[in-house]
């Protein structure tokens, strides 16, 4: 069964604009890690951001930011600023607190148009 | 450069042929996985470790193998390779110590079974 829902094959952004991408995961755990990684053409998988399930602030690290709804069990992240550099595959990923393994969503490709 | 390292970065097998891929962490971290990703379904889990001479089964095992006798490598074996197994590998390690905790990933091995 599908832990991690990606329902965003592909998303296409004007450069300088603002995307979101939607995650949505199934779990009963209260307590739990949620990531989202960046595969560019390189293949090389890069952590962009992640969410301890106990912190109610949204984490953010400089253009990225994430919208954690626990009750909703969404996790969704904005690329705010578009550059062509973040042309990629996106993963959204979710790790239990009681367990090592790592689900992964089937991704979003990210398109920049200059 | 610390990380984890892959060997080969692509290979080509016949099918029913045998191979080992190679994956080497030097970070000193107890957990490793191997994963497969193919188009449109992420990143699934093959089997992983979570210390020296442990091994389990992830998601999707049959057909693989894998061992670890020393803590810094992981091998994920393939006895009879079948066109099914075409896909890119991925290993990975992990820490959950301290602030900077988290996955690391291999550049990945592209294995083509024709």
């Amino acid at each position: 069964a599908q832990t991690v829902t990606q329902s965003q094959p592909e998303m296409s952004v004007q450069e300088a604009e603002t995307v979101t991408l939607s995650c949505t995961y199934d779990t009963s755990e209260s307590d739990y890690y949620l990531f989202w990684y960046k595969q560019p053409p390189s293949r090389q998988m890069i952590l962009v951001i992640r969410q301890e399930a106990y912190k109610q602030q949204n984490a953010t690290e400089n253009r990225f930011s994430v919208n954690f709804q626990k009750a909703a069990k969404s996790f969704s992240l904005k690329i705010s600023d578009s550059q062509l550099g973040d042309a990629a595959m996106y993963f959204c990923a979710y790790r239990p607190l009681n367990d090592y393994k790592l689900s992964f969503g089937a991704g979003t490709t990210v398109t920049v148009r200059a | 450069n610390a990380g984890v390292t892959q060997t080969p970065k692509f290979r080509v097998l016949k099918t029913g042929q045998s191979m080992t891929l190679l994956c080497a962490q030097d970070m000193n971290h107890e957990y490793m996985y191997w994963y497969r990703q193919d188009p449109g379904m992420g990143l699934r889990l093959i089997h992983y470790s979570v210390g020296e001479g442990t091994t389990a089964k992830g998601e999707v095992p049959d057909g693989y193998n894998v061992s670890r006798l020393k803590k810094q490598n992981f091998l994920l074996g393939l006895e009879s390779a079948a066109p099914s197994q075409t896909s890119v590998y991925f290993c990975a390690s992990s820490s959950w110590t301290g602030t900077n905790y988290g996955y690391t990933f291999g550049s990945g091995t592209r294995l083509t079974v024709v």
